[in-house]
């Protein structure tokens, strides 16, 4: 399996909801990652997971929430998220800390 | 300065046509070099990836890394229309922070 599965693959949400992102890769791959793209930007880093605990966190605001249930397992919980939070959100993982399989990325819009 | 600098584009070939994309970078503790291709509405992919200087050919792409020009390039041979994507390069000094270049538009024509 050389896959990343995010789940679900598009996600409408109003502002007071609370909602989840799921990635899920049976790689082995020890590092995960999450991040935000814009339409045509690059994809800019959020969170990375080595080893299951959070390593870094590019001072995203407390409304993203990451979480690593197990090695396999990455979530994103997502509660008051405004307009402009409206992005794809990309899962990735790697054996090193380069060398990214991405999934499909979740599009996210927010009303 | 951005850390890396990719034209953006579009670059727009007809097929069968020699494609050469290039990033250029400021950060010398680069060690990792990387091109993604991404289609639209999809996550990008890994195309190919080199440690330190050098060439790696794979199929119809090559990669090629000049440390001392803080210089990377992709060249993709007999471009196909299925070659139609957005290419990002991106680096890395080994750590877990990658840096990605803007993409730049491809479209091969037929």
């Amino acid at each position: 399996d050389t896959e990343v599965t995010q789940t679900p693959k598009h996600l409408v949400m109003g502002m007071t909801n609370k909602k989840s992102l799921k990635c899920e890769q049976h790689m082995g791959h020890r590092a995960m990652y999450w991040y935000k793209q814009k339409a045509k930007k690059p994809p800019e880093l959020m969170f990375v997971y080595s080893y299951e605990k959070l390593s870094i966190n590019e001072s995203v605001p407390s409304r993203f929430s990451p979480e690593c249930p197990n090695s396999s397992l990455l979530n994103l919980h997502l509660h008051a998220l405004q307009p402009e939070d409206s992005a794809l959100y990309l899962c990735a993982s790697s054996r090193q800390g380069y060398g990214y399989t991405f999934g499909s990325g979740t599009r996210l819009t927010v009303v | 300065q951005k850390e890396v600098e990719q034209d953006p584009g579009p670059l727009s070939v007809p097929e069968g046509a020699i494609v050469s994309l290039n990033c250029t970078y400021s950060n010398s503790a680069f060690q990792y070099f990387m091109w993604y291709r991404q289609y639209s509405r999809k996550g990008p992919e890994l195309l190919m990836y080199t440690y330190s200087s050098g060439n790696k050919e794979d199929g119809r792409f090559t990669a090629q890394v000049d440390k001392s020009s803080k210089y990377i390039s992709l060249f993709i041979r007999d471009s196909q229309p299925s070659d139609s994507a957005t290419y990002l390069c991106a680096m890395s000094a080994g750590g877990f922070k990658t840096i990605f270049g803007a993409g730049t538009r491809l479209f091969v024509k037929a």
